[in-house]
């Protein structure tokens, strides 16, 4: 069964600071990787899409990589600014089954500091 | 382009009572999906149609959901009768296609049971 982890669960940085956050999933067998990012009452808006034959995906100041061997991702946000602030949200979509669904995991709230 | 809709954005209703959420896909999407976040999860798979035919609903927690996507366009999701464990966010996706393609996701519906 699919699991998916996101290490730290909060993290809270001054502004202008380069970061990183990870996402760990123990299941290798996935069509891709969707990060997103949800503001506080309002919905998940996709970030990046890294399908599985690829390595990273960028846009903008981010960054995000995919090792599907080893089973993580990480998003790397450069220069963070105080609109950052949200909870990012890393999800699979596994192979097999209906191939339709998306796993979660519990996401990382980030707080930048002016 | 008009994203994802989902009404009402807020609900709350005493426990015995029926709710019935909205999802309004991106038009031309014939994959819609159905998520929830419980206080304190992650946020979980509930079902998928392909059109109006159901492709996976195994993560319905109960028979005291019914979704519905008549004539292959908006969808429903009826509570009925609610209990206090149903509140939480209930998330709206669709997408083009499975697999390798990405899943936008409405703001979702805040629902209460008191």
């Amino acid at each position: 069964k699919q699991e998916v982890t996101q290490i730290p669960a909060a993290l809270s940085v001054p502004e202008g600071e380069n970061l990183v956050l990870n996402c760990s999933f123990t299941d290798s067998a996935i069509y891709n990787l969707q990060w997103f990012r949800q503001d506080p009452g309002k919905g998940l808006t996709s970030l990046l899409l890294i399908q599985s034959s690829q390595r990273e995906q960028t846009s903008g100041r981010l960054n995000a990589s995919l090792d599907k061997s080893s089973g993580r991702s990480t998003l790397y946000i450069a220069a963070s600014q105080p609109g950052d602030s949200a909870t990012y949200l890393c999800a699979v979509r596994n192979l097999g089954g209906s191939q339709g669904n998306l796993i979660f995991g519990k996401g990382t709230k980030l707080s930048v500091k002016p | 382009e008009a994203g994802v809709t989902q009404f009402p954005s807020h609900s709350v209703i005493e426990k015995g009572q029926t709710v019935t959420l909205r999802c309004d896909p991106i038009s031309g999407h014939d994959n819609l999906y159905w998520y929830r976040r419980v206080m304190g999860k992650e946020i979980k798979f509930l079902l998928h149609f392909v059109k109006e035919s159901k492709q996976d609903e195994s993560g319905m927690p109960n028979n005291r959901f019914l979704a519905e996507r008549t004539g292959g366009t908006y969808s429903t999701l009826k509570v009925q009768p609610a209990e206090l464990e149903d509140s939480g966010v209930y998330f709206c996706a669709s997408s083009q296609g499975t697999g390798r393609t990405e899943a936008f996701f409405g703001q979702g519906t805040r629902l209460t049971v008191v």
